[in-house]
């Protein structure tokens, strides 16, 4: 149990252009959903946290402009980075938790993206 | 600034037992201590969570002392495919508020 998709695995795509991540909780409802990004050999850094139905919190430094976070049900989240330059090249991995059990997150796949 | 402490890197041979260490000075009062492993070009995977004391599963242990400023991951018997990143996460208190952190990782490599 506690299955947590992501589409697609991998993208490849120009500077400019706008890309979609989806975040799938496959055999549970997740009231919070975490997203986020890793760099080569380092630690997974939190970008935003979303809660169904409302905004999403952002964390210090993350522009809420460029990545869109979406968390329209209980079962589906997606980022949208939007405007992508090759700065934005990373491993973007999303999380999900039941309520109230934040510290219990159960991971996608991860998405590695790559902007030419 | 809040934090966790974790080495950076550990290595082991099969078949013994790893113990990881990491530091949380700041750690909230009423939050979990959760460890996770993580291969490659993959998401983390939950290994073991605690309060405090000793929880044991039938992959790891996780010794917490008393006053929960620090946790400790045992991997009995480590097998090559336990080669990976080990993350703790717990919540710290920052600037008056809870924030779950990640720990920075620690890499096991087991030799044969």
């Amino acid at each position: 149990g506690a299955v947590v998709s992501q589409h697609p695995s991998r993208v490849i795509c120009k500077s400019g252009t706008s890309v979609k991540i989806e975040c799938r909780s496959l055999d549970f409802q997740a009231t919070t959903m975490f997203w986020y990004r890793q760099f080569p050999k380092k630690s997974l850094m939190l970008m935003a946290t979303s809660n169904e139905g409302s905004k999403a919190t952002y964390e210090q430094g993350v522009e809420k402009d460029k990545f869109l976070i979406n968390h329209a049900s209980l079962t589906l989240s997606t980022l949208t980075v939007t405007s992508a330059h090759p700065e934005d090249s990373s491993f973007y991995i999303c999380s999900a938790s039941l309520a109230g059990d934040q510290e219990t997150q159960y991971f996608g796949p991860g998405t590695r993206l790559l902007v030419l | 600034l809040a934090k966790t402490t974790q080495p950076i890197s550990m290595d082991s041979y099969e078949g013994q037992e790893v113990n990881i260490t990491c530091s949380h000075n700041n750690i909230a009062t009423n939050d979990y201590i959760t460890w996770y492993q993580q291969f490659p070009s993959q998401g983390p995977r939950f290994i073991i969570q605690g309060y405090k004391t000793k929880v044991t599963n039938e992959v790891a242990s996780l010794f917490i002392p008393a006053d929960r400023k620090s946790s400790t991951l045992s991997l009995p018997r480590v097998s090559l495919s336990d080669t990976a990143v080990y993350y703790c996460l717990v919540a710290l208190v920052s600037g008056g508020y809870n924030k779950l952190i990640f720990g920075a990782g620690t890499r096991l490599a087991v030799h044969p």
